[in-house]
């Protein structure tokens, strides 16, 4: 079945610091990748997406490549400022009888510190 | 920006209770989601929902769940008889469908704690 793997986490960088975050997949066929993040508090944030291989997403500093060769969609960001602190999720979806659901890795806490 | 929005924010029952979380979907979206997350876990998939019938469920969305559409607005799901594993942050998505479009927005999530 279809599966999202993530780097664990809590991830603490200083501000300014270099982030990635690692997400590799399972799936049949082609999937449309994802990037959540949460806010402390909030609900899950759609940050980007890549629907077909090589597409690279892009929101807010932060990116991403659909790298099918390596089923990886990493997520990056060159600064991270202390308003980036949230959890991130990595989900994939793949077109299936009819309800398109998602499937999400486990998350990865992300602290930014000044 | 329209967004989805769900009540209560948190809803505290116990064991063996029924209870109904409610989520108003953006409005000219066709599809819904209900997905939920316990406490340190990944989010999960519980069920997809359009033209007034369920389209897919997991493993989980077993005979204590159901979901329904009431009204125009309205997206509900039902707990028949909760159970302690039952605690989780359960979240509700929509998406429009037109256009090929196939992002989901989530809404806050409703915090269930059986006791």
């Amino acid at each position: 079945g279809n599966s999202v793997t993530q780097m664990e986490g809590p991830v603490t960088l200083s501000e300014e610091a270099f982030l990635t975050i690692n997400c590799t997949y399972t799936a049949t066929g082609y999937p449309s990748l994802f990037w959540y993040v949460q806010y402390p508090g909030e609900g899950l944030q759609l940050l980007l997406k890549a629907t077909k291989a090589d597409d690279k997403g892009s929101n807010k500093g932060f990116e991403a490549t659909y790298r099918k060769e390596t089923t990886s969609f990493h997520l990056e960001k060159g600064s991270v400022q202390v308003s980036d602190s949230a959890v991130y999720f990595c989900a994939l979806r793949r077109l299936t009888g009819g309800g398109n659901k998602l499937t999400f890795g486990t998350g990865t806490q992300l602290k930014v510190e000044l | 920006e329209p967004e989805v929005t769900q009540t209560p924010s948190h809803q505290v029952t116990q064991m063996g209770q029924e209870v109904i979380l409610r989520c108003v979907p953006i409005s000219n979206h066709l599809y819904f989601y209900w997905y939920r997350q316990i406490l340190g876990q990944k989010v999960e998939f519980l069920v997809s929902f359009y033209n007034n019938e369920i389209s897919e469920k997991s493993e989980i969305f077993d005979d204590q769940f159901s979901v329904e559409r009431p009204d125009g607005s309205n997206f509900t799901l039902k707990i028949r008889s909760t159970k302690l594993e039952d605690s989780a942050m359960y979240f509700c998505a929509s998406r429009g469908g037109s256009g090929g479009e196939e992002t989901q927005y989530f809404g806050p999530g409703t915090r269930l704690l059986v006791l």
